[in-house]
């Protein structure tokens, strides 16, 4: 069974463009959360899709968006960019709703590593 | 809120020694999960090993045992007969498990290093 899959791996952009990363779920998986990972920041959460729906949002500000499509691939795109967003972005994909045991567990991709110049 | 700490930024082991990464947490919700993953230098996280609240025993995966102890909310990680494929980071993260949000929240991790 082939993991969670993000693209593009690595991204250079500079100030003010805008990005989208794509993130493909494990084959059965409808949940999809983003995460984003600074040095200074550590790992925090952005939003979570399930359904083509956005159910839970953290605490980041509008320029940073994202969507499901109904093949559950998810992509999240950030806007007006700043240095500051510069982070590695993981993707990651669960079963939903919520089982017992490990099936609470959520499925990592490879990451985007996003440099913003 | 749910938080997450661990106050070990850097722990040193030797290969074949065992060593326990600490991990408190605190949370409102009576039921929850704690997972421990392993990030490489790669990036990607690597899950190791659940908890449930109501989970009587502690969990056991391999050389990763979870040193669960609720009434101190803790949730310790025991990695034993350390490898030198061992060094990496390790994040302790909790989910809420009434409703049906998926959110982790993550501490800040411990770097690992296993030495010869």
């Amino acid at each position: 069974k082939a993991g969670v899959t993000q693209t593009p791996r690595y991204l250079i952009k500079t100030r003010g463009q805008q990005v989208t990363l794509s993130c493909s779920p494990i084959s059965g998986h409808r949940s999809v959360s983003w995460y984003q990972q600074t040095p200074g920041q550590g790992l925090q959460f952005l939003f979570e899709y399930f359904s083509e729906t956005q159910r839970n949002k953290g605490n980041f500000p509008g320029r940073f968006s994202g969507r499901q499509f109904s093949n559950s691939r998810s992509e999240m795109n950030v806007s007006t960019l700043e240095l500051g967003d510069s982070a590695l972005y993981l993707c990651a994909s669960s079963l939903d709703p919520p089982g017992t045991g490990a099936s609470n567990e959520q499925f990592f991709g490879p990451g985007t590593r996003l440099t913003v110049l | 809120a749910q938080k997450i700490t661990q106050t070990q930024p850097g722990m040193f082991v030797q290969e074949k020694e065992a060593v326990t990464l600490d991990c408190t947490y605190d949370t409102s919700d009576p039921s929850y999960g704690l997972f421990w993953y392993k990030q490489p230098s790669s990036g990607e996280m690597i899950f190791l090993i659940y908890q449930g609240s109501y989970d009587q025993q502690n969990a056991t995966e391999g050389r990763y045992s979870l040193n669960f102890q609720k009434a101190r909310k803790s949730a310790n990680l025991v990695i034993s007969a350390s490898q030198l494929g061992d060094s990496a980071m390790y994040f302790c993260a909790m989910r809420e498990l009434t409703g049906t949000a998926s959110k982790l929240t993550f501490g800040t991790g411990t770097r690992l290093q296993v030495t010869l």
